[in-house]
C-alpha cells in the first residue's frame, strides 16, 4: 500500500544536539513533500515544502530537509535544537492530479531537554 | 486575518450519540479539507470541499459520517451514531484556489472521545 513512513516515533534530545527525523514515502512518480510541526497547544504549521529544484530545502526556524529521490526519502534536519523545538513533527505528501489532500506519516514526537 | 477555527475543542459523548463538529475556514478560501487522527496513527484525509461541492469524499470511513458545507462557507461533520473507534482528533484545513498548490492552513482540531 502507498504510505508515508516516519520511523522515529519519539525522540529525546538535549539542547544543542543535532536532529534528523526520517521520512520515507512509497509513491512512485512525482510527489510534493512537506514537513509540518505542531507545537503543544497550537495548530499544525508548515515548516517547509519541496516541489522541484534544489533537493535541499530550507524552512523556518533553522530547519531543512533533503529530498533523495533514489531513496524515496525526505528527512528533516536541524543542526542545533532548542527547547522551543519540542513539538510533534509530521511528514506529508501530496500526489499529482489530486485535490491537494495530504497523506501524512504517523508523526514524531520530539522532546528537547534544556 | 483570522485563522481556521473549529468548534468544539473537545467533545465527550457516549456510544450511540450524535456529535456535530464545525469548521470555519479562512475567509475566501474555497477549499476545505477534513482530516482525522486516531491516537497513535497518522492524520488521515476524510474529504475535500471546493466551495459547497464535495470534491473527494474517498476518505470518509462509513455512512455514519456526514459532511456539509452549505453556502460554501463553514462546514459541519456529523457522526451519527458515534462508535468507540470514532474517537480521535478531527482537523479542518482550508486553502485558496485549486490548481497549483496553495498552502493549507489548519485549525486547532476537535478532540472527540466516544465512551
Amino acid at each position: 500500500a502507498q504510505s508515508v513512513s516516519q520511523h522515529n516515533h519519539h525522540v529525546i534530545l538535549s539542547e544543542a544536539a543535532s536532529l534528523e527525523l526520517g521520512c520515507n514515502y512509497s509513491y512512485g512518480g512525482t510527489v510534493n513533500l512537506f514537513w509540518y510541526v505542531q507545537y503543544p497547544g497550537q495548530h499544525l504549521q508548515l515548516l517547509l515544502k519541496y516541489f522541484s529544484g534544489d533537493p535541499l530545502v530550507k524552512g523556518i526556524k533553522g530547519f531543512e530537509a533533503e529530498f533523495i529521490k533514489s531513496k524515496f526519502s525526505f528527512n528533516l534536519r536541524k543542526p542545533s535544537v532548542q527547547w522551543s523545538d519540542t513539538a510533534e513533527y509530521f511528514c506529508a505528501v501530496i500526489l499529482p492530479n489530486t485535490g491537494n489532500q495530504f497523506y501524512f506519516g504517523t508523526g514524531t514526537s520530539l522532546t528537547v531537554i534544556p | 486575518e483570522a485563522g481556521v477555527t473549529q468548534f468544539p475543542s473537545h467533545s465527550v459523548i457516549e456510544k450511540g450519540q450524535t456529535v456535530t463538529l464545525r469548521c470555519d475556514p479562512i475567509s475566501g478560501h474555497d477549499n476545505l479539507y477534513w482530516y482525522r487522527r486516531v491516537m497513535g496513527k497518522e492524520i488521515k484525509f476524510l474529504l475535500h470541499f471546493v466551495k459547497e461541492s464535495k470534491q473527494d469524499e474517498s476518505g470518509m470511513p462509513n455512512n455514519r459520517f456526514l459532511a456539509e458545507r452549505t453556502g460554501g462557507t463553514y462546514s459541519t461533520l456529523k457522526v451519527q451514531p458515534a462508535e468507540l473507534e470514532d474517537s480521535g482528533v478531527y482537523f479542518c484545513a482550508s486553502s485558496r484556489d485549486r490548481g497549483t498548490y496553495n498552502e493549507q492552513f489548519f485549525g486547532p482540531g476537535t478532540r472527540l472521545t466516544v465512551l
